[in-house]
């Protein structure tokens, strides 16, 4: 079965830059599976950051992108701030109208 | 305001059913497909199942299959996931969310299922 993979934790000093993946079991991320990134604070629904790879949703500061590195998607924050300290989860789109989660990223800011 | 209100959660005992709802408001719902997505308590996201702008194509994640079933009623602007032969492990807060055919652009506050004797 198809897994997507995130690292479980990642700690960034505030102002630093930090780059969280989301990779595929087997194979590589390609524009074809959509990888997109969503913040979830503790309590609150998802809030959508970046989709197609690469773009920016409404009102998400420019100091998050996306991007695909090698063989993985990416996601870049530039100038961490204490805010920013939430799980980060991708998802990536199978074919066939199948979508699947990787486990989630959870950034520590200190 | 562009707007998704699950309801339709609560208790259940392993083995019953339950049909959850999402009511869209805000844009025009039948320009998107729509997905549920649901996260276990202190667990992570899991994506449950989608259907398209109109209906026509559905997916299920493995997990689900068989027992649950989403449908739409693009006159209602509302979604909705029929869920059967629940079990312990698909307790969980359920979201709605909208597929803007790259991802999702927006997520429901979520409605909660328990499943437990």
């Amino acid at each position: 079965q198809t897994v997507v993979t995130q690292e479980p934790s990642f700690s960034v000093s505030p102002g630093g830059t930090v780059t969280l993946t989301c990779g595929l079991r087997s194979g590589s991320v390609s524009t074809s599976n959509y990888p997109s990134w969503y913040q979830q604070t503790p309590g609150q629904a998802p809030r959508t950051l970046i989709y197609n790879a690469n773009i920016r949703s409404s009102g998400v500061p420019d100091r998050f992108s996306g991007s695909i590195l090698g063989n993985k998607a990416a996601l870049t924050i530039t100038g961490a701030q204490a805010d920013d300290e939430s799980d980060y989860y991708c998802v990536q789109y199978m074919g066939g109208g199948i979508w699947v989660f990787g486990g989630g990223t959870k950034l520590t800011v200190l | 305001e562009v707007q998704l209100v699950e309801s339709g959660g609560g208790m259940i005992r392993p083995g019953g059913s339950l049909r959850l709802s999402c009511a869209a408001s805000g844009f025009t719902f039948d320009d998107y497909g729509m997905s549920w997505v649901r996260q276990a308590p202190g667990m992570g996201l899991e994506w449950v199942s989608g259907i398209s702008w109109n209906g026509a194509n559905t997916g299920y994640a493995d997990s689900v299959k068989g027992r649950f079933s989403i449908s739409r009623d693009n006159a209602r602007n509302s979604l909705y996931l029929l869920m059967n032969s629940l079990r312990a492990e698909d307790t969980a807060l359920y979201y709605c969310a909208r597929e803007n055919g790259h991802g999702f652009d927006v997520w429901g506050q979520g409605t909660m299922v328990s499943v437990s004797s």
